[in-house]
């Protein structure tokens, strides 16, 4: 079956340190890559996607994620965070033979201390 | 322009009785997903209505179901409460055409089973 596993539960980082969040699917196929955000009390927020070409994909607030097809991964990572990083952070695939259903990781929570 | 909206935010039900959770796409969106987001994990694709038709489900039973109107709105029936059908329910709107980049969630239904 298809999974998403994201290795970290809950991640905790003072400001201005580097971040690299876990993400790991389990599919042979094709797919397509996504990192949601969900701040506290706000709904699920795309961060980056990515689709085909460059494996090094940059999104929002200065994140970026690296899609590597030999190890099923794509580590979301910024170079330095802030207190308002913090969040829950979920990982998806989208695979052809899910269809246009996203399959989510369990979340990684990240608490940053200013 | 509105995003997705969806009613109530929380409600509180008794094991076997129904339930039904209503969503409104963001603007110019005509394809709506139900995800069940369980505490603790990433939220679980429940089926997606295009055209007023259930065009794809998740591993969810019967129990479940959905209506999609002319105007593009849904709802989410569940029947036969259960314990373990407390969560999240998050509603995503897109454009059938789209390739899912524009996902919009909203920020969902609590729902407490007792």
């Amino acid at each position: 079956a298809q999974s998403v596993s994201q290795h970290n539960h809950h991640v905790i980082l003072s400001e201005a340190a580097s971040l690299e969040l876990g993400c790991n699917y389990s599919y042979g196929g094709t797919v397509n890559l996504f990192w949601y955000v969900q701040y506290p009390g706000q709904h699920l927020q795309l961060l980056l996607k990515y689709f085909s070409g460059d494996p090094l994909v940059k999104g929002i607030k200065g994140f970026e994620a690296e899609f590597i097809k030999s190890k099923f991964s794509f580590n979301l990572r910024k170079p330095s965070v802030q207190w308002s990083d913090t969040a829950e952070y979920f990982c998806a695939v989208m695979t052809n033979q899910a269809g246009t259903a996203l399959i989510f990781g369990k979340g990684t929570t990240l608490s940053v201390s200013s | 322009d509105a995003g997705v909206t969806q009613s109530p935010t929380h409600l509180i039900k008794t094991r076997g009785q129904q339930v039904t959770l209503r969503c409104s796409p963001k603007s110019g969106h005509d394809t709506v997903s139900w995800y069940q987001q369980a505490l603790g994990q990433g939220p679980q694709f429940i089926f997606q209505y295009y055209e007023e038709e259930e065009r794809q489900r998740g591993n969810f039973p019967d129990r479940f179901s959905g209506h999609q109107f002319p105007n593009y709105s849904s709802e989410l029936n569940v029947n036969a409460l259960l314990l373990g059908d407390s969560a999240l329910y998050l509603c995503a709107s897109s454009l059938q055409t789209g390739t899912n980049e524009k996902l919009f969630f909203g920020s969902g239904t609590q729902l407490s089973v007792l």
